[in-house]
């Protein structure tokens, strides 16, 4: 069985600051990891993924992620939000080891961003 | 350009009307699945197909059923829809590529269901 926990449904930061989303997965095998981010009526768009490479993942838009097996975790980090970095963000874990089949998604964290 | 559509991307409906949310992909991607998003609880699998004529339930199957006669059309059949199967769907499809870290899955732009 795999599951995924979002910590904070609401993050909110000023303009510039440390952007920090929290994701705890669980898995009972190597999982692959993914972060989407959902701009207002908007479908999803990929972030990054771990597939079992490095575990400092780089994604688009300066984000980036570290894979922790000790923690289970995979945080999504920014070193300094932006305006357009407004929107809802997803963790997903796929323990089938592959970049296909079901994707188990965490509840979301909306990501607001003040000037 | 590679693209998953869905259609239509809005809908209201009454309950117990029969409906189609179609779903296609121009990559020739095998596998295919559907989605729906709800506030709260993120997205859950409804149903997924691994190629042609091969499907299997999701998380939330029920009061659901899906069809793929071709490989890039994917529809979601609600035969008898209820209130609380209003939410938003998503498509979503990828490559069936074992050990491609490339490969991801594309997500399409979503229909809003209403039932009333």
């Amino acid at each position: 069985a795999q599951s995924v926990t979002q910590l904070g449904s609401h993050v909110s930061v000023s303009e510039g600051a440390l952007v920090l989303l929290r994701c705890n997965y669980s898995s009972s095998v190597p999982p692959y990891l993914f972060w989407y981010v959902q701009y207002p009526n908007q479908g999803l768009q990929l972030l990054l993924k771990y597939t079992s490479a490095a575990t400092l993942v780089k994604g688009i838009n300066g984000f980036e992620a570290e894979f922790k097996k000790s923690e289970t975790s995979f945080h999504l980090t920014k070193p300094s939000a932006h305006m357009s970095d407004a929107a809802e963000y997803f963790c997903a874990v796929n323990a089938g080891g592959t970049s296909y089949g079901k994707l188990t998604f965490g509840q979301g964290t909306i990501l607001t961003v003040h000037p | 350009e590679a693209q998953v559509t869905q259609n239509p991307r809005y809908l209201i409906t009454v309950t117990g009307k029969k409906l189609t949310v179609t779903c296609s992909q121009n990559m020739n991607h095998e596998y295919m699945s559907w989605y729906r998003q709800d506030p709260g609880l993120g997205l859950r699998q409804i149903y997924y197909s691994m190629n042609v004529e091969v499907t299997d339930k999701g998380d939330v199957p029920e009061g659901y059923k899906v069809s793929r006669k071709e490989k890039r059309n994917f529809p979601l059949i609600l035969e008898s829809p209820s209130p609380n199967q209003t939410s938003l769907y998503f498509c979503a499809s990828s490559r069936r590529t074992s050990g491609d870290t490339k490969e991801t899955q594309f997500f399409g732009p979503g229909t809003r269901l209403l039932v009333l």
